[in-house]
């Protein structure tokens, strides 16, 4: 089985901490994904990476930056926290190229409160 | 762009009910077709595809949803839900030709199974 997964699943911080959610798969996939899931409104792609280094902003890239420095690992980084950036954090993998049909393997989540 | 409705953000119905969760989507190229169920206090995870072939897709837990081209529609049913039914069902579009982080969300659908 597809394992994707979320260091924390619960973070409580204060305004202007950095922030790091970490994501780690083990199915050698090539594509990696950050979505923010707000009530109401569904998932909100945040970042993309299709390979080690490249990265592609999604739909809401504001005030956030990733690194994927190895092809299993993919990290968000809130430089900055704001309240406004509470919410559900959600990590997924997939396969890169003539592989993907777009389905998505998704971690658990990291709930992130700020305050 | 392709975009994707789920007409009811709530949807009550009692154990051993029928259960239709409706989806329609825009898009003016094929597509791939997902839903996914999102357990409480997790990640998401696949329910069924349709990538070609047979317009009605069985998927995991009893589920199934039927594709119909001429409505732009991709309805998930169950003929009798049971009390761990109960999840918020996210529909997901995206079109053959696109990129991996061209894949678009609804808003999802609560369905909550009443004893």
């Amino acid at each position: 089985d597809v394992k994707v997964t979320q260091s924390s699943r619960y973070l409580v911080k204060r305004t202007g901490e950095k922030v790091f959610l970490e994501c780690v798969q083990d199915m050698d996939h090539e594509n990696m994904f950050w979505y923010r899931q707000d009530p109401g409104l569904g998932l909100r792609l945040i970042y993309f990476s299709y390979d080690v280094k490249m990265k592609e902003k999604g739909d809401i890239p504001e005030g956030y930056s990733v690194s994927r420095e190895k092809k299993e690992r993919f990290s968000l980084i809130l430089e900055s926290a704001s309240t406004n950036q509470t919410s559900m954090y959600l990590c997924a993998s997939s396969f890169g190229g003539g592989a993907n049909t777009g389905e998505l393997f998704f971690g658990e989540g990291s709930r992130l409160t700020v305050l | 762009a392709q975009s994707v409705t789920q007409l009811d953000s709530q949807v009550p119905v009692f154990e051993e009910a029928p259960v239709e969760l409706r989806c329609n989507y825009s898009s003016s190229v094929s597509v791939y077709l997902f839903w996914y169920v999102q357990y409480p206090n997790q990640g998401l995870q696949l329910l069924l595809k349709y990538l070609s072939g047979s317009t009605l897709v069985k998927g995991i837990n009893g589920f199934e949803a039927e594709f119909n081209k001429s409505q732009t529609s991709f309805h998930l049913r169950k003929p009798s839900v049971h009390i761990s039914d109960t999840a918020e069902y996210f529909c997901a579009v995206r079109v053959r030709s696109g990129s991996a982080r061209q894949l678009t969300f609804g808003s999802g659908t609560q369905l909550t199974v009443l004893p």
